[in-house]
């Protein structure tokens, strides 16, 4: 079972609220990403955790806080986004960060009022 | 650092016909290379991996690429075109010790009935 799976599918916020974006996979992947994906763009790495610990911010701004609680979940918090932050959020495990192949999962689509 | 250059945003073709689509790396090192495919309001999927283990690579749906050290190249190739592989097709290569991957622009394939 390659899976990874996201929730929700689509989230519509506004710039005050509060959300979550939610990734599991039980394939006893240790690493984890978020990617942030425009349209008609190739996604770009947001972070990467590696054994549950942070280990890539691309300097992201502090309005986007990852968090790992285990090894199979991934959640992203939102907190005060802006209209450009709409877009499709991606998520992707893989056994280690030894040049391993990412799994994707479906993505949630993000619009920001 | 390692990059990938895919040219063409656009690519049509008809159906029944090749499918190829170019990608070149940069690389100081062996590179691994990964072609992925995304369908509309999808995930990336994986279609095939270069490990170094064999030049031609098998992938799904009827893809393959071959790699070629000489050419820096990594194209992908499927023999007769299918309306099914209308998609958005991201070459990409993976750097060693963080599995950073470096996404290409995409191809955006169009099959023509």
């Amino acid at each position: 079972d390659t899976e990874v799976t996201q929730t929700p599918k689509h989230l519509v916020m506004g710039m005050t609220n509060k959300k979550s974006l939610k990734c599991e996979q039980h394939m006893g992947h240790r690493a984890m990403y978020w990617y942030k994906q425009k349209a008609k763009k190739p996604p770009e790495l947001m972070f990467v955790y590696s054994y549950e610990k942070l280990s890539i911010n691309e300097s992201v701004p502090s309005r986007f806080s990852p968090e790992c609680p285990n090894s199979s979940l991934l959640n992203l918090h939102l907190h005060a986004l802006q209209p450009e932050d709409s877009a499709l959020y991606l998520c992707a495990s893989s056994p280690g960060l030894s040049q391993e192949t990412q799994y994707f999962g479906p993505g949630t689509r993000l619009l920001v009022l | 650092a390692q990059s990938v250059t895919q040219l063409g945003s656009h690519v049509s073709v008809s159906e029944g016909a090749l499918v190829l689509l170019r990608c070149n790396y940069s690389s100081s090192v062996p590179p691994y290379l990964f072609w992925y495919v995304q369908y509309p309001n999808q995930g990336l999927q994986l279609l095939l991996k270069y490990t170094s283990a064999a030049t031609l690579v098998k992938g799904i749906n009827g893809f393959e690429a071959e790699f070629k050290k000489s050419e820096t190249s990594f194209h992908l190739t499927k023999p007769s075109a299918h309306m099914s592989d209308a998609a958005e097709y991201f070459c990409a290569v993976s750097a060693e010790g963080n599995n950073r991957l470096a996404f290409g622009k995409g191809n955006q394939v169009v099959v023509i009935p």
